[in-house]
């Protein structure tokens, strides 16, 4: 069965820490993984990563892809408190457009 | 310009009542996705409309859940009738063309939360 595992479900850090969030999948026919951050309510698009496009980068945040061990990591340097959200991590396996996979989601907290 | 909409944004009803979720999505995408998430689990897809015809309905949990989308507009998702397990959040999200296929960005509204006592 296809899914998607992310870890860990909850991490609470200070400004400036640097964190990696994890998701692994298991999937019969991948085609790209994306990453999502939800602060409150909708969830917003931060990166999408595929066989060709396996690293992605955008101001402190940056997310790569493992295809041989089928898993990627979204990475937030020097920490903010605006970057607490639930980060969420999806696999679209080709499927009809929009018939993506979500893991559970990483919430994650960053005090002052 | 406007992002996607959604009403109600709380719905409290009793078992067996009915309850009408409405998505408006951004102006101009052909596509609307419906999703929900149950407490303590993923997020997971109910259905894909192009314009106004259903593309994918398989994430659809069983035929108490009607989806419309007339005009291929705003769409409604009605679930009829409600029973507890149909608890949960659900989103609605829109892209335009073959977005999802170049970039991965769906623009996804704030969710109705439907609660069934």
């Amino acid at each position: 069965e296809d899914k998607v595992v992310q870890s860990p479900l909850s991490l609470v850090v200070h400004e400036g820490d640097t964190v990696t969030l994890n998701c692994s999948y298991e999937v019969t026919n991948f085609r790209s993984l994306l990453w999502y951050k939800q602060e409150k309510k909708a969830p917003t698009f931060l990166f999408m990563l595929t066989s060709s496009g396996i690293e992605k980068k955008s101001g402190r945040l940056s997310s790569i892809l493992d295809k041989k061990e089928l898993f990627s990591i979204l990475n937030i340097t020097a920490t903010q408190t605006g970057d607490s959200a639930v980060y969420l991590c999806a696999l679209y396996y080709g499927g009809s457009q929009g018939n993506l996979i979500f893991g559970k989601g990483t919430k994650l907290s960053v005090k002052p | 310009e406007a992002g996607v909409t959604q009403f109600p944004s709380h719905s409290v009803i009793e078992k067996g009542q009915t309850v009408t979720l409405r998505c408006d999505p951004i102006s101009g995408h052909d596509n609307l996705y419906w999703y929900r998430r149950v407490m303590g689990k993923e997020i997971k897809f109910l259905l894909h409309f192009v314009k106004e015809s259903k593309q994918d309905e398989s994430g659809m949990p069983n035929n108490r859940f009607l989806a419309e989308r007339t005009g291929g507009t705003y769409s409604t998702l009605k679930v009829q009738p409600a029973e507890l397990e149909d608890s949960g959040v659900y989103f609605c999200a829109s892209s335009q063309g073959r977005l999802l296929f170049d970039t991965g960005e769906l623009f996804f509204g704030e969710g109705s939360r439907l609660t069934v006592l």
